[in-house]
């Protein structure tokens, strides 16, 4: 499994777009991207996976360009409630005989301010 | 259709005792995951788990530590005699199937407290 490398905290305003980059030099060829969310005392919550180009949900996108060896996360117009840490894993995708153990780093701490 | 449920929310137990963690999956979800996340570290996985088979327990410690999931009822993560380096929040996720195992639900968690 590939290590990500992401920053350990972000602050942003209410209302404007964040994007929070995750570098992952070494990700394999069968490897998808995978992000989290977890909020202060709750389990994590799936955001949004891709393998490459941009993949968009009713929640983010996410960027990842051709050598994949880093991908964006990217939140529109964040509001206070989007204040958690936010994981960026690498691992076995869909298909894959990965038995779905998730690798989680330290992740990111946005913090969103009014 | 019920989220992942874990019980209890809040376990408090003397060094010594046993701690029992119980997860029932989302409803049509026959994989378990178990993770724990000490204070202000990220969450290490455990121990996966398929009805009535342990398919993956390599983040599991040696000793004191154990897991469950019967064909019927919840799976149980059992930790004997503990300690207060026990003291953690234990989640479970599950997921429908190994194919989908990269996007888990997670349950609310139980946060032990060894005295």
């Amino acid at each position: 499994l590939a290590k990500t490398t992401q920053p350990i905290s972000m602050d942003s305003y209410e209302g404007q777009e964040v994007n929070i980059t995750c570098s992952h030099n070494n990700i394999a060829t069968n490897d998808y991207i995978t992000w989290y969310q977890q909020f202060p005392s709750q389990g994590p919550r799936f955001i949004i996976q891709g393998y490459k180009t941009k993949v968009t949900n009713e929640v983010a996108s996410l960027f990842i360009p051709a050598d994949r060896k880093s991908s964006t996360l990217s939140l529109p117009r964040v509001s206070l409630s989007d204040t958690a840490v936010y994981y960026c894993l690498v691992g076995d995708g869909p298909g894959s005989s990965n038995t779905g153990k998730l690798i989680f780093g330290q992740g990111t701490t946005l913090q969103v301010k009014p | 259709n019920a989220g992942v449920m874990q019980n209890p929310r809040h376990l408090v137990r003397r060094r010594g005792q046993e701690a029992r963690l119980r997860c029932s999956p989302m409803k049509g979800h026959s994989h378990v995951y178990w993770y724990r996340q000490l204070p202000e570290e990220g969450l290490k996985f455990m121990v996966y788990l398929q009805k009535e088979n342990i398919i993956d327990e390599s983040g599991m410690p040696k000793e004191r530590f154990s897991a469950e999931f019967p064909k019927e009822g919840p799976s149980i993560l059992r930790i004997q005699q503990v300690v207060r380096g026990d003291s953690a929040a234990y989640f479970c996720a599950s997921s429908p199937s190994r194919d989908r195992g990269y996007e888990q639900f997670f349950g609310p968690g139980t946060r032990l407290t060894v005295l």
